[in-house]
């Protein structure tokens, strides 16, 4: 069964950094790109980042670039999303998806993770 | 950034009813784009890509069109379960932004 499994939300202070993980089964992850997508409760989905099957070609929504960095580790699997200098406008459900493709920019997500909840309050 | 623009926002339908979702491209995005079905507490789910690729389970009631600017998803005889959110989204450039939303209520 294809499967994304995030983890590492939480609550966290305004300024403060936090580390996403999504950990991956069921297919082949070093053939796929990979995105991080959110959703503040009650809003619509906002893209914030993709990362290619190598993991160097990255893309980042602006209102996330300088301060959240993705990443791959194609032998474990898994993909992050390191976030700092967290702002309560960065409130929202984190997914983790699976590119149709190797490249995040050509089709759409066809496998998503159940979410994480990442609340930045003080 | 490429601007996805979805109308109507929401609509009431039927079920048994056939009704269309426009989105709209600030610049022509090829036929790089996709649709979901967003549900309350679910993750989304991709119906269609490249304008008008039908996902492998997806049924054929759904279906897209369009290339450029303008695109459409139709949904030909609503179901019960069709009730939801739909997104469309481009993928011709970084980053790929996706529209606001369309509510189909009953």
């Amino acid at each position: 069964e294809v499967q994304l499994v995030e983890s590492g939300g939480g609550l966290v202070q305004p300024g403060r950094s936090l580390r996403l993980s999504c950990a991956a089964s069921g297919f082949t992850f070093n053939n796929y790109a990979m995105h991080w997508v959110r959703q503040a409760p009650g809003k619509g989905l906002e893209w914030v980042s993709g990362i290619g099957v190598s993991g160097h070609n990255q893309g980042y929504a602006d209102s996330v670039k300088g301060r959240f960095t993705i990443s791959r580790d194609n032998a474990k699997n898994s993909l992050y999303l390191q976030m700092n200098s967290l702002r309560p406008e960065d409130s929202a459900y984190y997914y983790c998806g699976k590119d149709m493709s190797g490249d995040f920019l050509l089709f759409g997500v066809d496998v998503w993770g159940q979410g994480v909840l990442v609340t930045v309050s003080s | 950034d490429i601007q996805m623009t979805q109308s109507p926002s929401s609509l009431s339908a039927s079920v048994g009813d056939r009704i269309t979702i426009t989105c709209r491209a600030s610049q022509s995005i090829r036929a790089y784009l996709n649709w979901y079905q967003g549900k309350p507490g679910e993750a989304p789910n991709l119906l269609i890509y490249a304008a008008s690729s039908l996902r492998r389970g997806v049924p054929s009631r759904f279906s897209g069109s369009g290339s450029g600017t303008d695109f459409t998803l139709t949904i030909s005889r609503l179901q019960p379960e069709d009730f939801a959110i739909y997104y469309c989204q481009q993928s011709f450039s970084s980053p790929p932004t996706f529209g606001q939303g369309t509510k189909v209520e009953i």
